[in-house]
């Protein structure tokens, strides 16, 4: 069964300082995609990056960098040099596309960056 | 600009008192499907749709019912909303396989609708 566990409940830091959310999937599937979305206080969710499972290579988008691992099945994502307006529940979610593209979904990260 | 436009946005409505959340989608998918979120649990798949006509039983399909009777249209129906349906419900919509995106092409959510059944 596919599952993903983003262990971290809530993080707080202080502003300019890096924060890693983590993420951890379980599939069977050999092709599947994982996602990160940002849910911001007002509630609507962001998309922020889709991965391929053939496709390890890590991505860097401003301050932005995830780390795709398929060896430890992880697909960690790093803010850099955090704002407070980084503030925001994350969601990392996996599918195995085919038919449905149904998005597994993690239980989300609050992460509170203070000023 | 590719949209998913879901409404109401925000509902109080009463115990019985059914209600529909509509769905639309300007983007030409296949694929539809409804999500509600709760709190410690994140989003759970209540409905999906594959095309017009063709809708399935995500996770958590009780009390909910849908309908797909134009491709850019997938409203959500409470027939009879019970208050273990308050949530925050979120449409999605995606071409008909990811194996089939582009680069950088992806499911789209709406921004969510705020449901409180009292």
């Amino acid at each position: 069964a596919q599952k993903v566990t983003q262990a971290q409940t809530e993080i707080s830091v202080v502003e300019k300082e890096d924060v890693t959310l983590d993420c951890v999937y379980e599939t069977r599937d050999t092709t599947y995609y994982l996602f990160w979305y940002k849910q911001p206080p007002s509630g609507e969710l962001v998309f922020l990056i889709r991965r391929n499972s053939f496709d390890e290579q890590n991505e860097i988008s401003g301050r932005y960098s995830w780390n795709f691992q398929k060896s430890t099945s992880s697909f960690n994502f790093t803010i850099t040099a955090s704002q407070v307006v980084d503030s925001a529940v994350y969601f990392c979610a996996l599918s195995e596309g085919g038919a449905t593209n149904k998005l597994i979904f993690g239980t989300g990260t609050l992460l509170a960056v203070q000023p | 600009e590719a949209q998913v436009t879901q409404n109401p946005r925000y509902l109080i409505t009463v115990t019985g008192k059914k209600l529909t959340v509509t769905c639309s989608q300007n983007m030409n998918h296949e694929y539809m499907s409804w999500y509600r979120q709760d709190p410690g649990l994140g989003l759970r798949q209540i409905y999906y749709s594959m095309n017009v006509e063709v809708t399935d039983k995500g996770d958590v399909p009780e009390g909910y019912k849908v309908s797909r009777k134009e491709k850019r249209n997938f409203p959500l129906i409470l027939e009879s909303p019970s208050p273990n349906q308050t949530s925050l419900y979120f449409c999605a919509s995606s071409p008909k396989s990811l194996d089939r995106l582009i680069s950088g092409n992806t499911i789209y959510f709406g921004e969510g609708s705020w449901l409180t059944v009292v």
